[in-house]
């Protein structure tokens, strides 16, 4: 299994929702990384967790909060959202911090 | 079937000299392309891009190349300083559903 997957791939919500995002890879990979992505931008790095333990946070609004349950899994809360928040968000893993990534498709999130 | 190659796990080049990085890409709907750098226990960070209708776009040491008959981009750095020792990655997106693809990456090793 290659992969990383993430869910839903597509969420709507209302700016008083609570969601989460999952990401899921099952390489054995031990840092794994969340990424923001504007229509016709870069992505943006948001978090990154290297062995389990947040080592990045790219000063992200605290309405994003990440979570990394076990080794395997990535989550992203989200709580009071706005709608500039509206965009896709991308989980990566890496076999540890200096390897290679692998992306998932990404869940694109509409906040109405 | 990857969409974005780069078929060189690693280059090593001596400090002063020119980096080059090839990309090799499958789809022609791509509407432009992106070079990213990671350091170990970071995330990648953008860098530079290119759009499809143009050949070559230059930011400073980093000069990006497209030639869009062969399918194929490349990033060159000069001159190359130790700085300059990371992964990169090269990434490609669709603006029709905003579906950025990345390669595996290459490791750059600036010899001194």
């Amino acid at each position: 299994d290659t992969e990383v997957t993430q869910t839903p791939k597509h969420l709507v919500m209302g700016m008083t929702n609570k969601k989460s995002l999952k990401c899921e890879q099952h390489m054995g990979h031990r840092a794994m990384y969340w990424y923001k992505q504007k229509a016709k931008k870069p992505p943006e790095l948001m978090f990154v967790y290297s062995y389990e333990k947040l080592s990045i946070n790219e000063s992200v609004p605290s309405r994003f909060s990440p979570e990394c349950p076990n080794s395997s899994l990535l989550n992203l809360h989200l709580h009071a959202l706005q709608p500039e928040d509206s965009a896709l968000y991308l989980c990566a893993s890496s076999q540890d911090p200096r390897g290679e990534l692998f992306f998932g498709e990404g869940s694109r999130l509409t906040v109405l | 079937d990857q969409q974005v190659k780069q078929n060189s796990p690693s280059l090593s080049v001596q400090e002063g000299r020119i980096s080059i990085l090839n990309c090799d890409y499958t789809n022609s709907m791509f509407d432009y392309f992106l070079w990213y750098k990671k350091y170990p226990a970071e995330g990648p960070t953008f860098l530079i891009s290119i759009s499809s209708i143009k050949d070559k776009n230059e930011d400073g040491r980093f000069t990006v190349f497209l030639n869009k008959s062969a399918k194929h981009l490349s990033l060159h750095i000069v001159p190359s300083q130790p700085g300059d020792s990371a992964v990169y990655f090269c990434a490609a997106i669709r603006v029709s559903d905003d579906k950025i693809i990345f390669g595996k990456g290459t490791r750059l090793h600036i010899l001194p």
